[in-house]
């Protein structure tokens, strides 16, 4: 089966840098996946994670351990419209399952 | 052009009805996904199809079903509505690649049941 645990709600400032952590307990795993979503829209592609270890692309990094089933996500530079949510989306066999999503609200 | 469509955008409906929701695509994979998303539960799968003779269950299935029409055209279903199907509704494709198997979802479709 398929459990994904991440903060439900984050506060940062604008500018400033904010980590939203992931674990996660998934069978057959082979990747961790992070999409963005603005509020009423779809989600988007942001990061995917096959190794452990740290993999930057701009402002945004994710990191994976897996023999820790931990992932996060680390947002620098917040800007304004960072606000959304992250979901965390563990691949398994077949499917990807996609966590309930942090919503993070960037203020500024 | 958006790669992937849905149609409609908005739906209204009332108990009992049956209605379709409609999904296209013009980025060529051959996997096709329904989602549902309601507040407070993320994204939950309800079929996927791996090609055009492929249909699978999601997690939440029942009360639900669809069509593979063509490669790029998947059809969701909903044969009777009640109340508790009200919610966004995303259809979503990915190539299937070694490497990674990324998504992409359309713009979504918001459902309401009365």
């Amino acid at each position: 089966g398929q459990n994904i645990d991440q903060p439900t709600e984050m506060t940062a400032t604008e500018g400033a840098i904010v980590q939203i952590n992931c674990t996660y307990q998934t069978s057959g795993f082979n990747g961790l996946f992070w999409y963005q979503q603005h509020a009423g829209e779809a989600p988007t592609f942001l990061s995917y994670n096959v190794l452990d270890g740290l993999e930057e692309k701009g402002r945004f990094s994710s990191f994976l351990s897996r023999s820790k089933g931990y992932s996060y996500l680390l947002l620098k530079e917040l800007q304004m419209k960072d606000s959304a949510s992250y979901l965390c989306a563990p691949g398994g066999y077949q499917k990807v399952t996609f966590g309930t999503g942090t919503k993070l609200q960037v203020i500024p | 052009d958006a790669d992937v469509t849905q149609t409609p955008r908005n739906r209204i409906t009332k108990t009992g009805k049956r209605i379709m929701l409609e999904c296209s695509q013009t980025k060529g994979h051959d996997r096709m996904y329904w989602y549902r998303q309601d507040p407070g539960l993320g994204l939950r799968l309800i079929y996927y199809s791996f090609d055009v003779k492929d249909i699978n269950k999601g997690e939440i299935s029942d009360g639900y079903s669809v069509s593979r029409q063509a490669q790029a055209k998947f059809s969701l279903s909903l044969e009777s509505a009640i109340p508790n199907q009200t919610a966004l509704y995303f259809c979503a494709t990915s190539d299937g690649g070694a490497r990674t198997d990324t998504q992409y979802f359309g713009p979504g479709t918001r459902l309401t049941v009365l």
